[in-house]
Parts: structure tokens; C-alpha cells; sequence
């Protein structure tokens, strides 16, 4: 069964410094890997995917994820953190095979401190 | 407009009353799902519909039922609403599994 885990329901950074949010999945096959961001008052939009290919995925907004296979990692790294980036962020993964259903982690609440 | 509207964007009842959350896409997808969001929990999924003639329990579909009124329309009923369904509703689409979902903006539900 497919599972995700998302550490740190909060992350504080300072502005222009690194962005790291941690994901790590469990899937007994292939999976397809999401994150999402929401903003208040709003609902989820996709900052970036990875189903095949290249392991380093690049999104919008600056942000990319890697896919790290040994380690059941899809981490998501921005160089230098914005205001604008205060949001909260969702990791997902879907197995492939079977329905295709998606589960969310539980969210981390990006800070960003002037 | 939005691809993914839903109504109303936010709703206070009593408990006892039943409640529609309505949901409709322009986006042509096939995959409707419904999900609610409550602090530290994440997203947890209700119902979801691969069409109009397929309707599938989430894992939390206890006090919650659904409608795939058309391809387009998916709604969401709470027959008799009690005071630990409040929470951040959500409606998403997806075109297939390997997707990614599309995203209403929530209606933010309250009962008293």
C-alpha cells in the first residue's frame, strides 16, 4: 500500500535562503510522484510531477524535487526562498497499477521570515 | 472562469440539517473526487467517480454521500450534519490516475 510522509509540519526559513521540504513515500511499485501548493483561501495547484524519466523534476516557481529511488525520496528544493512562497505544501503519490488513487501527506506550512 | 467551481464557498449550519456541496468542472475530465481538509491531517479522500456510472467509497465516506449528476457535476451530501464534519471541502478532477489533480478552491463548511 501506498503511503506518504511529510517531515515537518512546519519549515521557517529566512528570505533568499534555501527551500528544503522532505517527502518521503512508501510504494510496493513504480510510483508517480506530485507536490502541490496551496496558498490561503485557495485550493491546490501543481508545482511539479514525476511519472518517468529524468529523476530531477523542475516545477514552477523556481522550485525542483528529485526523485531518489534508494532512498524513497522526493524531496522539494528551492535556491532562494520569496514571501511569496509562504504557502502550504502537499506531497502525493499514486501507485501505478490498480485505481490510480492518490494519497496526500499530511502538508508542511512553509514560513518565510524578512 | 474557474475550471473547477464549487458552491457555496462557505456555508455555517446546525447540527441535524442536511447540506449540498456542489461541484462542476469545464475541464472534460472523467475523474471527480472529493476530499476534506482538516489542520494536520491533510487531505483525506470522501468519494470519488471515474464516471457517471462508477462512484466509489474514500476512506472516510461514512455520513457522506455522493451524486454524478452528469460528467461534469459531482455533489456531495450531508444527510444529517454533526459538528465533526466541519472542515475544508474540496473538489478535484483529474483526466487519468498518472495525472495530476485539478483543484477547486474549497468551501469552507461549519456546523454548529
Amino acid at each position: 500500500a501506498q503511503s506518504v510522509t511529510q517531515l515537518g509540519s512546519h519549515v521557517s526559513v529566512s528570505e533568499g535562503a534555501l527551500v528544503l521540504l522532505r517527502c518521503n513515500y512508501s510504494s510496493s511499485v513504480p510510483p508517480y510522484l506530485f507536490w502541490y501548493v496551496q496558498y490561503p483561501n485557495q485550493g491546490l495547484q501543481l508545482l511539479l510531477k514525476y511519472t518517468t524519466g529524468a529523476t530531477l523534476v523542475k516545477g514552477i516557481n523556481g522550485f525542483e524535487a528529485e526523485f531518489k529511488k534508494s532512498e524513497t525520496s522526493f524531496h522539494l528544493t528551492k535556491p532562494s526562498a520569496h514571501m511569496s512562497d509562504a504557502a502550504e505544501y502537499f506531497c502525493a503519490v499514486t501507485e501505478s497499477g490498480g485505481s490510480y488513487i492518490p494519497t496526500f501527506g499530511r502538508g508542511t506550512s512553509l514560513i518565510v521570515h524578512p | 472562469d474557474a475550471d473547477v467551481t464549487q458552491t457555496p464557498r462557505n456555508r455555517i449550519t446546525k447540527t441535524g440539517k442536511r447540506i449540498m456541496l456542489e461541484c462542476s468542472q469545464t475541464k472534460g475530465h472523467d475523474r471527480m473526487y472529493w476530499y476534506r481538509q482538516d489542520p494536520g491531517l491533510g487531505l483525506r479522500l470522501i468519494y470519488y467517480s471515474f464516471d457517471v456510472k462508477d462512484i466509489n467509497k474514500g476512506e472516510i465516506s461514512d455520513g457522506y454521500s455522493v451524486s454524478r449528476q452528469a460528467q461534469a457535476k459531482f455533489s456531495l451530501s450531508l444527510e444529517s450534519a454533526i459538528p465533526n464534519q466541519t472542515a475544508l471541502y474540496f473538489c478535484a478532477t483529474s483526466v487519468s490516475g498518472y495525472q495530476p489533480q485539478h483543484f477547486g478552491d474549497g468551501t469552507r463548511l461549519s456546523i454548529l
